[in-house]
């Protein structure tokens, strides 16, 4: 079993239009973010929550929306797709209290054209 | 704001030789982390060594860490084509919950 999955792999979409990306953990982690990787494979976190409460929200732009249902699930909205949104964007949970340890989703390639 | 920089940031050797990479960071930190990323694929832990650890081995991985200097490094042993992937350091940001990565030193192992 996928320890952390998120879908689709691939993204294809035109500029403007509104797309989400979905990931799930398996794992009982209390946290969860959403990182971007860009073309020059620099990754940066984006959001991340602990048990449902957003706990970072870093400068994103506000057409992107995390939710999160549950503690077992971060969803990622995207509102008015842009040329430079296109990137690699990664989920990945980790345990609470001290625990370092990241575990990373297989990443959703997002083009926009 | 990036914490962690690697070096080199391309890096190509021959099945069996070693692999040194080395990250930097800029403030204090109780750990440090370093990860793979086999391409098109996400990152995978492979080691995490703590501020009071100087060296750590897990299988043909050893780390350092020297925090009067502010740097770690990567020693990939005996290099397998397998082992060509990206790989990043990461350290913790403010709060707790934030890991912040380095930009990655990118391995290819020729056969």
């Amino acid at each position: 079993d996928t320890a952390v999955s998120q879908t689709p792999k691939y993204l294809v979409t035109q500029m403007g239009n509104d797309k989400s990306i979905k990931c799930e953990q398996n794992l009982g982690h209390d946290t969860m973010y959403w990182y971007k990787q860009d073309s020059k494979k620099f990754l940066k976190i984006m959001f991340s929550y602990n048990n449902k409460e957003l706990i970072i929200n870093e400068t994103v732009p506000n057409r992107f929306s995390p939710k999160s249902p549950d503690k077992a699930h971060l969803n990622l909205h995207i509102n008015s797709l842009e040329l430079g949104d296109s990137a690699v964007y990664f989920c990945a949970s980790k345990e609470g209290g001290a625990h370092e340890k990241l575990f990373f989703g297989s990443g959703t390639q997002l083009s926009v054209l | 704001s990036q914490q962690g920089e690697e070096d080199p940031q391309a890096l190509s050797i021959q099945e069996g030789e070693n692999a040194t990479m080395n990250c930097s960071y800029k403030t204090s930190i109780n750990n440090l982390q370093w990860y793979r990323q086999n391409s098109g694929r996400g990152l995978v832990h492979l080691i995490l060594i703590r501020s009071n650890e100087r060296e750590k081995h897990s299988g043909r991985l050893r780390v350092t860490l020297d925090t009067s200097k502010k740097s770690s490094s990567l020693l990939i042993t005996a290099s397998r084509a397998a082992d060509t992937a990206s790989y990043f350091c990461a350290t913790p940001g403010t709060g707790g919950f934030k890991t912040i990565f380095g930009a990655g030193t990118r391995l290819f192992v020729k056969a």
